[in-house]
């Protein structure tokens, strides 16, 4: 199985202010995934992150919106940028082990207030 | 595109006793893989069970199986024996084996147990 540390677990940020979430993993991984949670609802990807190179949006999610970066193999961060209450989601980290198998970090509530 | 459904937005069971959720998907892929995933109030995402498309026996996992139905585009997990820490959100997902494979999840079950 794969340790993804992310952090932070939770906050609560005023509207157009920008959080930054982190996300670790225990060993090099090709790529990191990023998704949404709205609340009640199901996981949706923002974006695929590869080490060196851009990431890749999926439709609906833009770059000057959610910047990612992945400095290293084991390492990511997505940024939520000008927030506004329709932010508020869990937002996770994942990272494939074996090609197939899927593994989660802890998640991250926001509350945009 | 890949869709997932899972048709029962909520169900409960009782303690030790049998439940099956259901889950259909549609694709035109011929090589992929399903999932459920369990997520506890906790939050974390936990594998629950995995089926190749290729291989017609149905998963199993303790008390966890599959009824994959292939033509049918049908995979339905069977809880067996249901414990309290069942109670979960369960996350049926479809991954395609291409380059840029990613999941597409459904919009989940909610499981409760009931002593």
């Amino acid at each position: 199985s794969a340790v993804i540390s992310q952090k932070p677990s939770r906050d609560i940020c005023q509207r157009g202010t920008s959080l930054t979430i982190q996300c670790q993993v225990d060993s090099q991984v090709t790529m990191m995934f990023w998704y949404r949670q709205q609340p009640g609802q199901s996981l949706t990807l923002i974006a695929t992150a590869n080490q060196g190179s851009e990431a890749t949006y999926e439709s609906g999610f833009v770059i000057d919106k959610f910047p990612i970066s992945r400095p290293n193999l084991t390492f990511s961060t997505l940024t939520v940028s000008n927030m506004s209450p329709e932010d508020s989601s869990i937002y996770l980290c994942s990272v494939l082990r074996g090609g197939t198998e899927a593994f989660f970090g802890q998640g991250t509530r926001l509350t945009v207030v | 595109a890949q869709t997932v459904t899972q048709s029962q937005p909520e169900m409960s069971v009782q303690e030790a006793e049998t439940v099956t959720l259901s889950c259909t998907y549609d694709t035109s892929e011929n090589n992929y893989y399903l999932f459920w995933y369990k997520q506890p109030p906790s939050r974390q995402m936990i594998l629950v069970i995995r089926q190749e498309a290729y291989k017609q026996q149905n998963a199993t996992e303790n008390r966890f199986s599959v009824n994959f139905q292939k033509a049918a585009k049908s995979f339905s997990l069977k809880i067996s024996d249901s414990q309290l820490g069942d109670t979960a959100m369960y996350f049926c997902a479809f991954m395609k084996l291409t380059v840029g494979q990613n999941f597409v999840f459904g919009p989940g079950t909610r499981l409760s147990v009931l002593p």
